[in-house]
């Protein structure tokens, strides 16, 4: 069995403020990682995933997300907040099982807010 | 590439009746859809794993005969959320996976309101 926690379910910044969102998994099976965003009235966007390459993943629209093992953690972050990334998160744990293919465990999500 | 859809993206329904939604896979192949439920300000929870030609996997908790999940085809999943109630209400995402990587990509949801 696998699980997330999303450490935080808010989290506010300042634009141009670095962001960190925070992210703890467990999972009984090599974990795939990933992190979606959802903005209000859209479909789930892919940001970057962790399928045990390198544990420094790059994702879109400038977010990156490091593998730590030894942690089990999985956090995302940006160097600089723009208006546009206020959405809600989501870190997404896929558990391989060996059986193909495997739904995924979602966290609760993180509400992130930019302040002007 | 990896485009999803929805279809409909919104649908009113009164107490009783069924509704069904489909799940398109636009560009590519999907052997495995998977069907999700999100309900406000909360996260979204699995429901079943759709396989082609074969029944669907429910999680438990899920009503498979409330939920009946049909995979007819590599780009096709349909949901019918059978006699609908007021507490069926929702925003239903589906997925579908492609790769390797073995990838998720969702479609943009189908809001149900059920009076």
């Amino acid at each position: 069995a696998q699980s997330v926690t999303q450490l935080d379910s808010h989290v506010s910044v300042s634009e141009g403020t670095p962001v960190l969102l925070r992210c703890n998994y467990s999972s009984s099976y090599s974990p795939s990682l990933f992190w979606y965003v959802q903005h209000p009235n859209k479909g789930l966007q892919l940001l970057l995933k962790y399928t045990s390459a390198a544990t420094l993943v790059k994702g879109i629209n400038g977010f990156e997300a490091e593998f730590k093992k030894s942690e089990t953690s999985f956090h995302l972050t940006k160097p600089s907040a723009h208006m546009s990334d206020a959405a809600e998160y989501f870190c997404v744990v896929r558990a391989y099982s060996g059986g193909g293919a495997d739904g995924l465990t979602f966290g609760k999500g993180t509400h992130l807010i930019i302040q002007p | 590439g990896a485009v999803v859809s929805q279809h409909p993206s919104r649908v009113i329904c009164k107490s009783g009746t069924s509704v069904k939604i489909e799940c398109r896979s636009l560009d590519f192949q999907a052997t495995t859809m998977f069907w999700y439920r999100q309900f406000p300000k909360q996260s979204l929870m699995l429901m079943a794993t759709s396989n082609e030609g074969s029944k669907a996997t429910y999680e438990q908790g899920v009503e498979k005969d409330k939920f009946l999940i049909n995979h007819a085809s590599l780009t096709l999943s349909t949901l019918t959320v059978t006699s609908a109630h007021p507490e069926d209400s929702s925003f239903y995402i589906c997925s579908a996976t492609a790769g390797p990587p073995l990838t998720q990509y969702f479609g943009p949801g189908t809001r149900l309101t059920v009076l």
